[in-house]
């Protein structure tokens, strides 16, 4: 059974302080592992694609890597408006997605 | 582009009556169509799979009658809960997939769900 688990399940981070979340997966068949944003009463906002370990995308103050086993969610100098819940999921047979419990991130100014 | 819409955006109902959420695709072709629901502070959980002219999907666990799923055209899908009771109470976001090549293999676009209470 595909299995998507994410660390911590809250992170509190002062403003610029750098951080890494965790995404760790069991799944026959990677068709992709996806990282999203969601906001409080909104849906999840697109934000990374990884296909292959080893891969890297970066969008402004956030870089995700892949391995054959996690994900990671890098996150530099974030400001306040970077918290949200980041959630990553993995795309299995069928179209579909498996998501993990989500990662809340706090940033104080 | 790959924009997603909800229709109402939050609805409160009484038990026993049923509710419809609409969710479009504006400015793409969907060739499936999910459904999900939220409970807070949870992650999402896949209801149904859809895809156009074809009857959904359900996942193991998600009573087929009680939540009617109908996928009329590449840019539509309704989902209509039955005889809602309060413990239907929760966020329902839909996504939705197309194949084109402007699009990565299994991405899906979310719509920004809706806010079921039952009272």
């Amino acid at each position: 059974e595909d299995q998507v688990t994410q660390s911590p399940e809250a992170l509190r981070l002062q403003e610029g302080e750098s951080s890494s979340l965790n995404c760790s997966y069991t799944v026959s068949g990677l068709r992709g592992l996806f990282w999203y944003r969601q906001d409080p009463g909104k849906g999840p906002e697109f934000l990374f694609t990884l296909y292959s370990a080893g891969e890297e995308k970066e969008k402004e103050r956030l870089k995700a890597t892949l391995t054959k086993k996690e994900s990671f969610l890098h996150i530099t100098a974030p400001k306040p408006e970077d918290s949200a819940t980041y959630l990553c999921a993995v795309g299995r047979a069928g179209n579909m997605l498996t998501f993990g419990g989500g990662t809340r991130l706090m940033v104080k100014p | 582009g790959a924009v997603v819409s909800q229709h109402p955006s939050w609805v409160i109902c009484k038990s026993g009556t049923s509710v419809k959420i609409e969710c479009r695709s504006l400015d793409f072709q969907a060739t499936t169509m999910f459904w999900y629901r939220q409970f807070p502070k949870q992650s999402l959980m896949l209801m149904a799979t859809s895809n156009e002219g074809s009857k959904a999907t359900y996942e193991q666990g998600v009573e087929k009658d009680k939540f009617l799923i109908n996928h009329a055209s590449l840019t539509l899908s309704t989902l209509t809960v039955t005889s809602a009771h309060p413990e239907d109470s929760s966020f329902y976001i839909c996504s939705a997939q197309t194949s084109g090549r402007a699009f990565s293999y299994n991405e899906q676009f979310f719509g920004p769900g809706t806010r079921l209470t039952v009272l």
